[in-house]
């Protein structure tokens, strides 16, 4: 069975800062993705960033990146120079289950950042 | 812009009354989900459609429904709603591939009294 696990359910950060957001997994398959979506208090959810498991190079999008980890199952989420607008639950996902893209989600960081 | 919608986007039902929720998309994608999402936790998928092909999870409990007429719309129907269906309901679309992102719409918040 797959499994994603976030074991903090919330951080804060000074804005302009540097905080990093934990995520393991569990999975049996080879080939597979792992997304980071974020979720702002009463707005949709978006894709922060994502990973494919074969690809060695840790993902980056501007201020995010991950820190990849395939053999410990570890895909940590860091933002640098954090923002206001950053503010929000942050879902650390798995792709299973074929070419369908089902996703099975952590149960998310809530993070603040103060001003 | 290409988008997806849902509505209402907040819905107030009474216990053991039907509802439908709605979802609509206009990036034509051919998969379509719907999520379930408590306070404070994480979606958890319901089912998806993969073109017309419907997919239930296991455990998802029958008096949830869904309809997907074309490739535009969607629809979730709670057949006799429970305190325990009170959530927010997500719908989501994305291209089937496991590496495509899923596009989510703003959900429906569900109140059952």
């Amino acid at each position: 069975a797959q499994t994603v696990t976030q074991s903090q359910p919330e951080m804060s950060v000074q804005e302009a800062e540097t905080v990093t957001l934990s995520c393991t997994y569990d999975t049996s398959e080879n080939n597979y993705y792992l997304f980071w979506y974020k979720q702002p208090p009463s707005r949709q959810m978006i894709l922060v960033i994502r990973q494919e498991a074969y690809k060695q190079q840790n993902a980056t999008e501007n201020r995010f990146s991950v820190n990849f980890q395939k053999a410990a199952k570890s895909f940590s989420l860091k933002i640098s120079d954090s923002q206001l607008g950053d503010t929000a639950m942050y879902f650390c996902a798995l792709n299973y289950g074929g070419s369908q893209g089902n996703l099975i989600f952590g149960k998310g960081t809530k993070l603040s950042v103060k001003p | 812009d290409a988008m997806v919608i849902q509505n209402p986007r907040y819905q107030v039902t009474q216990f053991g009354k039907p509802v439908t929720l709605s979802c609509s998309q206009t990036l034509n994608h051919n998969v379509m989900y719907w999520y379930q999402q408590k306070s404070s936790q994480a979606p958890k998928l319901l089912f998806h459609y993969y073109d017309k092909d419907f997919n239930n999870e296991a455990d998802t409990p029958d008096n949830f429904q869904s309809r997907r007429p074309n490739t535009s719309f969607c629809f979730l129907d709670i057949r006799s709603p429970g305190l325990g269906d009170a959530a927010m309901y997500l719908c989501a679309t994305s291209r089937a591939s496991k590496s495509n992102e899923q596009f989510f719409g703003p959900g429906t918040r569900l109140t059952v009294l």
